[in-house]
């Protein structure tokens, strides 16, 4: 198994444009999220899903889409890229939402720069 | 206030120490626990589960402590391989499976 995998390992963007990071998991996982890293924060939740075809809001949407058409992929958009989006981006899966397990899997990260 | 708070160190040890840690979590609602360990520049892995009635894995022990709201990690005979930095995670409300993570605690192994 690949586990959760991620692309690009970097980039970087110029205020204003647009890009999809993509994230796959071989692994029948339900739950997927996105989460952004920045310096002396904890990971914050961006979007999720419990499911292909569903999807939901964390902690901080604001300037980003999801969609998740497949168990598989769960790809997430930058609509109009702004120097606040420069972080490290980890996409995560888990088995289950079930009070006990809460593993998640994480992806290597995407290294965004926005300038 | 944070949901997760960490004391961010860094705990700098020599080899074979013994080096302790603690998270506190604001709401006393909170239903599981979590250590995870995440190496430089690498994804977040989980390092192990926290029980009520605390536990153990190798050199490792997590304990929980309700009353006071926080957790503990306590690492015997430190390695050079044990640098790393530590997040607290916790499923922050009952009832809900999303997670809230802390900033994390850096420990540095030296030899």
């Amino acid at each position: 198994n690949a586990g959760v995998t991620q692309t690009p390992k970097f980039q970087v963007l110029k205020t204003g444009q647009s890009m999809t990071l993509q994230c796959a998991q071989d692994m029948n996982h339900e739950y997927m999220s996105w989460y952004r890293q920045d310096p002396g924060m904890g990971l914050r939740l961006i979007h999720y899903s419990v499911g292909a075809g569903i999807t939901d809001q964390g902690e901080v949407p604001n300037g980003y889409n999801v969609s998740r058409s497949t168990t598989e992929d769960f790809p997430l958009r930058l609509l109009s890229a702004a120097p606040s989006q420069t972080s490290v981006y980890f996409c995560a899966s888990s088995y289950s939402m079930g009070n006990s397990n809460y593993e998640q899997y994480f992806g290597p990260g995407t290294r965004l720069t926005v300038t | 206030r944070k949901e997760v708070e960490q004391d961010p160190g860094p705990f700098n040890v020599p080899e074979g120490a013994t080096v302790a840690f603690n998270c506190t979590y604001s709401n006393s609602a909170s239903q599981s626990f979590f250590w995870y360990r995440q190496d430089c520049r690498k994804e977040p892995k989980l390092l192990m589960s926290v029980y009520s009635s605390g536990n153990e894995d190798g050199r490792f022990t997590a304990q929980l402590n309700r009353a006071s709201q926080y957790i503990s990690l306590l690492i015997r005979d430190s390695k050079l391989s044990d640098s790393a930095t530590y997040l607290c995670v916790v499923n922050s409300r009952a009832n809900d499976y999303k997670l809230s993570f802390g900033a994390g605690t850096t420990v540095t192994v030296r030899a």
